[in-house]
């Protein structure tokens, strides 16, 4: 079966430090993967999302960056933080035999201080 | 693009009572309609979806319709059990597209024991 895993669960940085999330899929090959970004309230917004290997399309302009190294690896990143990255923040995934069904990490806490 | 409004943001019922949750949609090209269950500190996990060839699906407690000529669709929990508390989440999404799912603004279901 298909599994996604995001790590780390929970992280405390600098505004102006770097980061770094990482989700991997397991049990699928070529799978669709995205970011999302739930900030204070409830709302899911998009971020990033790639069709392959290399291939990136964001979908709001941001401090971030996504890349996508390995057919089941996507990467979130920041060179220098903001505040207002905090987040919580979630990898998805769709596979080609599950139609347009989305499948969520656990996610990852970010706070900015 | 889709646009997806959900109420009510907040809903709270006695155990056992049923809970309703309504969901709107603006393209009329969306065929595909998940739900989506969250828990505190935890991503989203799909708990029920319906494509636009069928009304109704139902899954134990829990059970979905869709109404494609009005736009809007529902989801149904009865018997409710105070595990049922989470946010809720709907969506839209139309077959094909990688973009994939807009998200309603979630509800917040409280279930009084």
């Amino acid at each position: 079966s298909q599994t996604i895993h995001q790590w780390p669960a929970t992280l405390v940085q600098p505004v102006g430090s770097p980061l770094s999330l990482e989700c991997t899929v397991e049990g699928t090959s070529n799978p669709n993967l995205y970011w999302y970004r739930q900030a204070a309230g409830r709302g899911l917004q998009l971020l990033f999302y790639s069709v392959g290997i290399g291939q990136i399309s964001s979908e709001v302009p941001q401090n971030l960056s996504a890349s996508r190294p390995q057919d089941r690896q996507f990467i979130l990143s920041s060179k220098k933080l903001l505040l207002s990255d905090s987040g919580f923040y979630l990898c998805a995934w769709t596979g080609t035999g599950s139609g347009n069904t989305i499948y969520f990490g656990e996610g990852s806490w970010l706070t900015v201080v | 693009g889709e646009n997806v409004e959900q109420h009510p943001s907040t809903l709270s019922v006695q155990e056992g009572d049923s809970a309703v949750i309504k969901c709107t949609y603006s393209d009329s090209a969306s065929n595909y309609f998940p739900w989506y269950k969250q828990e505190l500190g935890k991503g989203p996990q799909l708990i029920i979806d319906i494509r636009s060839n069928v009304g109704e699906k139902k899954d134990q407690r829990i059970a979905v319709t869709l109404n494609k000529t009005a736009k809007h669709f529902s989801l149904h929990i009865t018997e409710t059990q105070p595990e049922d508390s989470a946010v809720y989440f709907c969506a839209a999404s139309m077959k094909g597209s990688a973009r994939q799912l807009t998200f309603g603004s979630g509800t917040q279901l409280t279930v009084l024991p």
